[in-house]
C-alpha cells in the first residue's frame, strides 16, 4: 500500500493569511507514461462528503476558487490557500490514485486563529 | 448533474452482513468505476473497493475476505455487502465515482449513510 502522510494534523490561520498543508507519499505517484501525478486533494466540511479540489496534484477542479493551489511532484505535495476565508474551515485530505488500494492521508484540520 | 444516493439499514448486529445500495442518477453508470469508501466517526477515509460497470472488481486487501461489490446496470445501482461485521465497521459509508478521462480521482460522492454495528 502507498502510505500517505499529511502535515500538520491541524492548523490555525488568521483570516486573510496563507495556509499550507503538506502531503508525502511513501513512493512516487508520478506515472511516467504521461508525466502525471496521480494525487488528489479533497475538502470535507462537517456532515458533508469530501469535495474534489485538485487532481493530477495541481489541476483545479471546476468551481474551486483560485485562492486554492496545488503543487508538487513524485512524493511531495502541497495544498496552499493564499488568503484564508471563513468558508475554508474544513478537513483537507490528500489521496493517491496511482495504484490500488487507493489511500488517503490522515487529514489536516484547518481552523481560524 | 450526476447524483449518488446510498441506502441501507442504519443498524447492523455484530457477526451479521451489512448491505448497502448506491443509486446513480443524472448520468450513466456505464463507462465508470464505482466505489465504496468509509469513514469511522471522527476519523479518516478508507477505500473499500470498486466495481467497473462491466462487473470487474477490485477490493482493499484489508477487507477483501469480507467484501462483495455488485452492479445492476439496468437499475443504475451498485451494492456493497460486508460480512461478519464488528463494532470496528461502524462508519459513514460513501459511494463515489472515479471520473473517466481525465482520471481525476473521486469526482462525485453520495451524502453518506451512517452504519452502526451494535446488538
Amino acid at each position: 500500500d502507498i502510505v500517505m502522510t499529511q502535515s500538520p494534523d491541524s492548523l490555525a490561520v488568521s483570516l486573510g493569511e496563507r495556509a499550507t498543508i503538506n502531503c508525502k507519499s511513501r513512493q512516487s505517484v508520478l506515472y511516467s507514461s504521461n508525466n502525471k501525478n496521480y494525487l488528489a486533494w479533497y475538502q470535507q466540511k462537517p456532515g458533508q462528503p469530501p469535495k474534489l479540489l485538485f487532481y493530477w496534484a495541481s489541476t483545479r477542479e471546476s468551481g474551486v476558487p483560485d485562492r486554492f493551489s496545488g503543487s508538487g511532484s513524485g512524493t511531495d505535495f502541497t495544498l496552499t490557500i493564499s488568503s484564508l476565508q471563513a468558508e475554508d474551515v474544513a478537513v483537507y485530505y490528500c489521496q493517491q490514485y496511482y495504484s490500488t488500494p487507493y489511500t488517503f492521508g490522515q487529514g489536516t484540520k484547518l481552523e481560524i486563529k | 448533474q450526476v447524483q449518488l444516493q446510498e441506502s441501507g439499514p442504519g443498524l447492523v448486529k455484530p457477526s451479521e452482513t451489512l448491505s448497502l445500495t448506491c443509486t446513480v442518477s443524472g448520468g450513466s453508470i456505464s463507462g465508470y468505476y464505482w466505489n465504496w469508501i468509509r469513514q469511522p466517526p471522527g476519523k479518516g477515509l478508507e477505500w473499500i473497493g470498486y466495481i467497473h460497470y462491466s462487473g470487474s472488481t477490485n477490493y482493499n486487501p484489508s477487507l477483501k475476505s469480507r467484501v462483495t461489490i455488485s452492479v445492476d446496470t439496468s437499475t443504475s445501482q451498485f451494492s456493497l455487502r460486508l460480512s461478519s461485521v464488528t463494532a470496528a465497521d461502524t462508519a459513514v459509508y460513501y459511494c463515489a465515482r472515479i471520473s473517466g478521462s481525465p482520471n481525476k480521482g473521486f469526482d462525485y460522492w453520495g451524502q453518506g449513510t451512517l452504519i452502526t454495528v451494535s446488538s
